[in-house]
């Protein structure tokens, strides 16, 4: 079992839809999950953190975490046509000598129908 | 203020040559990470860097793959007899102790083994 699964897509949607984007992770001693977008051909950036079970939102960008469920997606409403980027799910795992690291899914590609 | 800077942005190479690449993080970033990333695939986890020393090393595949970080500043990942599959973007990110959601990522250097 992969750490971080994502579905790779793409998924479309139509402009102004909400997008959906989903993640499941195996390790449940994990504290910190995040968000990066990636756009071909540059390297990835964070968009949203999330740390606590439930919901956080940010602009247009929705984060959500369920912890017993191990699992949590991002929600994208009113989608524009300059969010057809690949979207990471990445989450904080043990590393060796105690610090957390990132791991990072496959990614799952978003494009937006104008 | 500047970003973290990688450099060569390309690098091409013969197989069983050997190749550095370089990463400067944010001035005052002690966390440093190198990260390679294939196609279609989410960034992998090589080695993470406290300061001087690497903290946590079990990414790199094997011992060809070298970075260092003499000063707590500037990185450099070296990988001797390059093969044909360490074709891939190598992505450095920067951030401050203590938190893997404070990681800032440089623009990657693509590096192909011909």
């Amino acid at each position: 079992q992969k750490e971080v699964e994502q579905n790779s897509g793409p998924l479309s949607v139509p402009e102004g839809a909400i997008a959906s984007l989903n993640c499941t992770y195996s390790d449940r001693g994990s504290q910190s999950f995040f968000w990066y977008r990636q756009y071909s051909g540059k390297s990835p950036e964070l968009i949203m953190s999330i740390y606590s079970n439930g919901d956080k939102e940010d602009g247009r960008f929705t984060a959500q975490l369920n912890k017993a469920s191990q699992y949590v997606s991002l929600l994208i409403r009113d989608s524009q046509p300059s969010d057809s980027a690949t979207y990471l799910c990445a989450v904080n795992t043990r590393g060796s000598g105690g610090y957390q690291k990132v791991t990072f899914g496959t990614g799952t590609k978003l494009q937006v129908i104008p | 203020g500047a970003g973290v800077s990688q450099t060569p942005s390309n690098k091409v190479t013969e197989k069983g040559k050997y190749v550095e690449l370089r990463c400067d993080p944010i001035s005052g970033h002690t966390a440093l990470y190198w990260y390679r990333q294939s196609l279609g695939q989410g960034p992998e986890f090589l080695i993470y860097f406290q300061g001087t020393g690497a903290a946590d090393d079990s990414g790199l595949p094997n011992d060809r793959f070298f970075a260092v970080r003499p000063e707590g500043s500037v990185s450099t990942l070296k990988i001797q007899r390059t093969e044909r599959g360490d074709s891939a973007v190598y992505l450095c990110a920067s951030g401050l102790a203590g938190g893997p959601d404070t990681q800032y990522f440089g623009p990657g250097t693509r590096l192909t083994v011909l």
